[in-house]
């Protein structure tokens, strides 16, 4: 059965510290990868994806993800933090047996001035 | 382009009614998907939809219902309303399912 795990549920940072927001999935043949941000009392913003080719994806507003097949693992990291990044962050994949998205669970993202 | 509206933002039902929510898609987007968003749970896919025609559904039961019309809009019912329904409704639009999805604001349904 696909599921993405989102390893943690809350982090909490230090502004202009960097971050890293875990995620890993359950895909083993074709994977189509995301992350999404939920801003308070907003609907999900995509961040960025990963369908092929480099393993290093960009996104907006700095962050970045790295698509690691061995470890299952697609991180999202962001060098330095800003108030403004406080938000759910949410991992996922595309089944294409199910022909769904689906979605962790989500990690709570805060930062502390 | 105008993004995904959803409404009504806010609704309070008891248990026992039913409630009717309501998706506008980007312009040109053909697939509407539906998801619950509850916390713990994150989000979960209720079903989607493409030219009018109901192409998926999760694992929800029967009491979860949707349609499509002919402009792409797209509503979704929950009749019998219960306790565990509270959650905020989720629509998303895309070109087609695989797509990028652009997500609305959802709309907020407290059952009391």
């Amino acid at each position: 059965a696909q599921s993405v795990t989102q390893l943690d549920s809350q982090v909490p940072v230090f502004e202009e510290a960097p971050v890293e927001l875990r995620c890993n999935y359950s895909s083993s043949v074709s994977v189509y990868l995301f992350w999404y941000v939920q801003y308070p009392n907003q609907g999900l913003q995509l961040l960025l994806k990963y369908l092929s080719g480099s393993t290093l994806v960009k996104g907006i507003n700095g962050f970045e993800a790295e698509f690691n097949k061995s470890q299952t693992s697609f991180h999202l990291r962001k060098p330095s933090v800003h108030i403004s990044d406080t938000a759910e962050y949410f991992c996922g994949e595309w089944s294409n047996t199910g022909n769904q998205f689906y979605f962790g669970t989500g990690t709570s993202l805060t930062v502390i001035p | 382009k105008a993004g995904v509206t959803q409404t009504p933002r806010y609704l309070i039902k008891t248990r026992g009614q039913q409630v009717t929510l309501s998706c506008s898609p980007i312009s040109g987007h053909r697939s509407v998907s539906w998801y619950q968003q509850t916390p713990g749970q994150g989000l979960q896919f209720l079903f989607e939809y493409f030219s009018e025609t109901q192409r998926n559904k999760g694992n929800f039961p029967g009491r979860f219902s949707g349609r499509q019309f002919s402009n792409s809009r797209s509503e979704m019912n929950v009749s019998t309303l219960e306790l565990g329904d509270s959650a905020l409704y989720l629509c998303a639009s895309s070109l087609d399912v695989r797509d990028t999805q652009y997500f609305g604001p959802g709309t907020r349904l407290t059952v009391l």
